[in-house]
């Protein structure tokens, strides 16, 4: 059970593209998503906490209006990377819970590179 | 000071060793943690996880909780060559997010 799934898995566009990345729960709902990124020999950097129905709560430095967050269902969340740069390629997860003393289940990641 | 320390490792033990990897954390208030593996350029995948104090055992697997001293460890018996990884120390001290430690590489050599 808690499966996560994240899609697409790897991502290669040109700079200045948008780019949408899905994290669905499958087998349960998710009242709350999270959205992190984690560049290379470096540990998880949470971005934002995204609870259905409502806004997205983004962490400190992390702009809302370059990585936009749609929690519209209680088993999909949405990442859009607008105008993606080079300095946006990361490898990107999402993670999901079943309630709130429950551990994070997390997604396969999305390698994102921007050319 | 950081929420969650691991120590840094690199570990690397012997197949069929005991591999010891430990985290401190700072927040008293926290009630929750967890021990993440993750392969290289693999997501984290949860291992195990303890809420109350002493030890919690799941296979070869034993997670230690010291809430007074402010520190959870993990301990892999039998150590495989499958468990070379990044082992990620986590821990929640408020609402629903966590903390992560830095991360401990071990190698299993065989």
């Amino acid at each position: 059970g808690a499966v996560v799934s994240q899609h697409p898995s790897w991502v290669i566009c040109k700079s200045g593209t948008s780019v949408k990345i899905e994290c669905r729960s499958l087998d349960f709902q998710a009242t709350t998503m999270f959205w992190y990124r984690q560049f290379p020999k470096q540990s998880l950097m949470l971005m934002a906490t995204s609870n259905e129905g409502s806004k997205a709560t983004y962490e400190q430095g992390v702009e809302k209006d370059k990585f936009l967050i749609n929690h519209a269902s209680l088993t999909l969340s949405t990442l859009t990377v607008t105008s993606a740069h080079p300095e946006d390629s990361s490898f990107y997860i999402c993670s999901a819970i079943t309630g709130f003393d429950q551990p994070q289940h997390f997604g396969d990641g999305t390698r994102l590179s921007i050319l | 000071q950081k929420e969650v320390e691991q120590n840094s490792g690199p570990l690397s033990v012997p197949e069929g060793a005991i591999a010891s990897l430990n985290c401190t954390y700072s927040d008293r208030g926290s009630q929750s943690f967890f021990w993440y593996r993750q392969y290289s350029g693999k997501s984290p995948e949860l291992i195990m996880f303890i809420y109350s104090n002493g030890d919690k055992e799941d296979g070869r697997f034993t997670a230690q909780l010291n809430k007074a001293s402010q520190y959870v460890s993990l301990l892999i018996r039998d150590s495989q060559p499958s468990d070379s990884a990044t082992y990620l120390c986590a821990m929640r001290p408020n609402d629903y997010k966590l903390s992560f430690g830095a991360g401990t590489t071990v190698t299993v050599r065989a």
